[in-house]
C-alpha cells in the first residue's frame, strides 16, 4: 500500500491554465505539506496543514491555493500557471504538527508549463 | 538571513567512507535533518539531530555542532545504491524549515 500518493505524476500544460494536484496519505498522520523542488534541486516548503488547519504559509504567490477536505487529503490548486511554476511538487505528511519529526514524502508531480 | 550550504557533488569508491558537510544559518534553530533522494524519486528521512554530537544508525551517522552551525553526514562501507542526493535541512523559529540544494554523491566500483 502506498503511504503518500499524488496524482498526477506528470502534468504538462500551457501558460495561463489552471491545474490541480491531489495528495492522499493513509498513514493516519495529522499534518501534511506541499513542497516545490526547482531545477536547481532546492526543496522549499510551501504550505502545511494540521488536521485541516493551515499552519504554514510561506511566501508563495496567491495563485497557489491549498485545500484540505480532511486530514488525509491535501490538494494544491494553481491558477494562471506561469513558466516559473515548472518544478517537481512533493506532498509529505508527518505524525504531528511541529517540524521536528520525520516527514514521509509522496512520489512527486513533475509540472511542466509551456 | 537563512541559508544552508553543502557541496554540490562528491565522488567516492565502493566500500569507502565519505563525509558530507553542511553549514547553516537560521534564526531560532531547532534541529538538523538529513534526507536521501535518489534521482527521480522522493526524499526519504535519514536523521534528525537536535543535540550536539554524533548519532549513529547502521552505516550512516550524523553529527551536529550548534555553536558552529555545522553538521555532517558520514556514510561508511559505501554501496553502489548509496549514489543519490543528500539534502541537509534546518528547522528553526516558528515552523520554519529550509533545505540546501543537496549534495549529489556518485559511488564508483
Amino acid at each position: 500500500d502506498t503511504a503518500v500518493s499524488q496524482t498526477p505524476k506528470y502534468l504538462v500544460t500551457q501558460m495561463g491554465n489552471d491545474k490541480s494536484i491531489k495528495c492522499e496519505q493513509n498513514l493516519g498522520h495529522d499534518t501534511m505539506y506541499w513542497y516545490k523542488q526547482d531545477s536547481k534541486k532546492f526543496l522549499k516548503i510551501m504550505f502545511s496543514y494540521n488536521n485541516k488547519e493551515l499552519i504554514i504559509n510561506e511566501t508563495v504567490p496567491n495563485r497557489f491555493s491549498p485545500k484540505s477536505p480532511d486530514k488525509a487529503h491535501l490538494n494544491l490548486h494553481i491558477n494562471s500557471l506561469e513558466l516559473g511554476d515548472s518544478a517537481v511538487y512533493f506532498c509529505a505528511s508527518s505524525p504531528i504538527r511541529d517540524l521536528y519529526n520525520e516527514q514521509f514524502f509522496g512520489p512527486g508531480t513533475r509540472l511542466t508549463v509551456l | 538571513g537563512q541559508n544552508i550550504d553543502q557541496p554540490t557533488e562528491m565522488t567516492a569508491t565502493e566500500g569507502a567512507i565519505v563525509q558530507i558537510n553542511c553549514t547553516y544559518q537560521t534564526s531560532g534553530f531547532n534541529g538538523l535533518f538529513w534526507y536521501q533522494q535518489h534521482a527521480g524519486e522522493a526524499p526519504t528521512f535519514l536523521s534528525y539531530n537536535v543535540l550536539d554530537g554524533l548519532e549513529e544508525k547502521g552505516r550512516f551517522s550524523s553529527f551536529l555542532s550548534r555553536s558552529k552551525g555545522y553538521s555532517y553526514l558520514l556514510l561508511k562501507e559505501l554501496q553502489m545504491k548509496d549514489s543519490a542526493s543528500y539534502l541537509c535541512g534546518a528547522s528553526g523559529g516558528y515552523n520554519k524549515l529550509i533545505f540546501g540544494a543537496g549534495t549529489r554523491l556518485a559511488v564508483h566500483p
